[in-house]
């Protein structure tokens, strides 16, 4: 089944304690990337990555740092996270940055940071 | 920068009704639109992609059309029932290869 996992579906930490959202996608896709969705704020982009090793910064990127080593995987990392990144964050991909194409999402990570 | 809006906010109707949801961008140098349906707590799905080229897309009950140069785009869902019930986000694929969301319209299909 073409899919993009998240992982993990819930995560409670506390302030400075690095983290990681794991991010895959079994499509074979070139095109990832990052959202945060806040109440009265909507979905935001973080980072995207047009391909392996190519990555840039979406709206919100402060506080956040990812990579792109490999083509299925799109790793969001946290190095010292902060009650205002207390949100719901989604990975989505689609075939490609530069063809026309349907952008698929995960289910969505909720991040409590206390 | 673009912004995207939608209108109404939220929606309430009665289970058999036809709707109409809509969304407006303010730069019109788009790849795609795309619609999307979030249920409480989950992920997204999406319904309906429309290209910069094309006028409307319809799947099933849903017909979305896009109308680029006055950078808008609806949504018409026929006959709607409860299980419609979800909030509903379109999205515009930039040329600055980004996506940006709407703040989307929370719908009521009541039975």
């Amino acid at each position: 089944e073409a899919q993009v996992t998240q992982n993990p579906r819930y995560l409670i930490t506390v302030t400075g304690k690095k983290l990681t959202v794991t991010c895959s996608q079994n499509m074979n896709h070139e095109y990832m990337s990052w959202y945060r969705q806040d109440p009265g704020l909507g979905l935001r982009q973080i980072y995207y990555s047009m391909n392996v090793e190519v990555t840039d910064k979406g709206d919100v990127p402060e506080g956040y740092k990812v990579s792109r080593k490999e083509k299925r995987n799109f790793p969001l990392i946290l190095e010292s996270p902060s009650p205002n990144q207390t949100s719901l964050y989604f990975c989505a991909s689609s075939l490609s940055g530069t063809v026309r194409t349907e952008a698929f999402f995960g289910q969505g990570t909720r991040l409590t940071v206390v | 920068k673009q912004e995207v809006t939608q209108i109404p906010a939220a929606l309430s109707v009665p289970e058999g009704e036809n709707l109409v949801l809509n969304c407006s961008f303010t730069d019109s140098a788009i790849y795609n639109l795309q619609w999307f349906r979030q249920d409480p707590g989950k992920g997204l799905t999406s319904l309906l992609l429309i290209q910069s080229s094309q006028r409307e897309q319809t799947s099933g009950r849903l017909n979305a059309s896009l109308d680029k140069s006055s950078g808008r785009s609806t949504l018409y869902i026929a006959a709607s029932q409860p299980g419609d019930s979800a909030t509903y986000l379109c999205a515009v694929y930039n040329y600055g290869q980004n996506f940006v969301f709407g703040p989307g319209t929370r719908l009521s299909v009541l039975p």
